[in-house]
């Protein structure tokens, strides 16, 4: 059973550059949520896809904007990157309907904004 | 969500049983406990969650207090691999987000 694939897993950009991350769910998972976790602290709500429609948004500028595909894969989007952009970017799945929507991390990509 | 507070750092010798603690005094009927953690820049890992009663499973068991405002993870055995940061969060039924704080790291000793 595969679990939660991020790609890819390192990248570097330069400012004002536009970036693309992808992510799989867990088999049988249907929602994807995205998470930022900036060096030495907790990982932060971006926002969650559901039924290819953003459900959730955590406090992140419009820069941010993802997609969720029929296959429930999603992407994470950043554009006009900034220095401070730089971090883990972290997706998670869980699967709606699920008593506690138990939500499973993938491992994460690493993005250097210089 | 219910604030969680947890103490910053803790040390377990290898073999025994760590045990970590969270105070969760303004959580509400309807919200979980979930623990997670994770491991040196590696995404974060689920280990276990509950609501009113204990709870155990291959990786570790919670201990909820009667009146929920403070629960325990308890690994029986910590290995170097436990070493990790671990986050106590609590989750509203139905909520979209985990909220994460700053955890406790756990350094197991050999």
């Amino acid at each position: 059973d595969a679990g939660v694939t991020q790609s890819p897993t390192h990248l570097i950009k330069t400012r004002g550059q536009q970036v693309t991350l992808r992510c799989s769910p867990k088999s049988g998972h249907d929602t994807v949520s995205w998470y930022q976790q900036a060096l030495g602290q907790g990982p932060q709500f971006i926002f969650q896809y559901y039924e290819e429609e953003e459900r959730q948004r955590g406090n992140f500028p419009d820069r941010f904007s993802g997609h969720q595909f029929p296959n429930y894969s999603s992407e994470l989007n950043v554009n006009a990157l900034l220095l401070g952009d730089s971090a883990l970017y972290l997706c998670a799945s869980s699967r709606q309907g699920a008593s506690t929507d138990t939500q499973y991390f993938g491992p994460g990509t690493r993005l250097t904004v210089l | 969500d219910a604030k969680t507070t947890q103490p910053p750092s803790m040390d377990c010798a290898e073999g025994r049983a760590a045990n970590l603690p969270c105070n969760h005094s303004t959580i509400s009927g309807n919200e979980y406990v979930y623990w997670y953690r994770q491991i040196h820049s590696q995404g974060p890992q689920y280990i276990i969650h509950g609501l009113k009663n204990n709870e155990t499973n291959e990786m570790a068991s919670l201990i909820i207090t009667e009146d929920r405002k403070s629960s325990t993870l308890i690994l029986p055995h910590a290995t170097l691999r436990d070493t990790a940061v671990y986050y106590c969060i609590g989750v509203p039924t139905g909520s979209y987000q985990l909220t994460f704080g700053k955890g406790t790291k756990l350094s197991v000793i050999p």
